[in-house]
């Protein structure tokens, strides 16, 4: 069975603050990774690739341990905006995805 | 990326009766995808879409419950057939667009009542 496990949190985190949240997936076989955000009562929208390497954009750094089958997202200087639903994606033979983790950026 | 336009936005429709979803892409995709969002729960993928064939469902999805249809490239339909309070849902039609990842339309909330 493919899964996507994720912390549903809530994190509630002061602004400026940094915070990471991690998921693990269950299908080895699985070959492109995402995150995904979603704000309430919409569709969700691509925060980022993740790539074995790890890569960045901006205050978002996104990591992949392939032997531990677990992709992390670290929100650097957290703004007000960043409040959203986070979205875990494996990738194998079609998108398997996370619950998601709640996350609140408080003024 | 694509850009998809998905309606109705959202729906109240009577237990019994069926609703169609639309979804328009502005560029050409060889396969489109339907997924289901539940409250509280994660995405979970109806059917992928390709033109020219028949859908294919995913376990615990049906064509009965769920038909699709194709007529292009550019466009999608999914209906939910003979409905019940449990089909109260979000759905989402959704494309992969090269490294641009994956997008969805902004989605459509039935509610059965």
């Amino acid at each position: 069975r493919k899964e996507v496990e994720q912390d549903p949190g809530p994190f509630n985190v002061p602004e400026g603050a940094t915070v990471a949240f991690n998921c693990t997936y269950s299908n080895s076989a699985s070959q492109s990774f995402f995150w995904y955000r979603q704000d309430c009562r919409k569709e969700p929208k691509l925060l980022m690739s993740v790539y074995s390497s790890g890569n960045e954009d901006g205050r978002f750094t996104a990591q992949l341990n392939r032997a531990s089958q677990y992709i992390s997202l670290l929100i650097r200087d957290s703004k007000l905006s960043d409040s959203a639903t986070y979205l875990c994606v494996a990738g194998a033979d079609g998108l398997t995805f996370g619950k998601g983790t709640h996350l609140i950026i408080q003024p | 990326s694509a850009v998809i336009s998905q309606k109705p936005s959202r729906d109240i429709c009577q237990r019994g009766t069926s609703l169609t979803i639309q979804c328009q892409v502005d560029s050409q995709v060889t396969m489109m995808f339907w997924y289901r969002q539940q409250p509280g729960q994660s995405l979970t993928l109806i059917a992928t879409a390709n033109q020219g064939s028949e859908a294919t469902y995913e376990s615990g999805f049906v064509i009965d419950k769920f038909p699709i249809s194709r007529p292009n490239l550019t466009f999608s339909t999914l209906t939910v057939s003979n409905m019940s309070p449990e089909d109260s849902s979000i759905y989402l039609c959704s494309v992969e667009k090269g490294s641009y990842g994956y997008t969805f339309g902004s989605g459509t909330r039935l509610t059965v009542v």
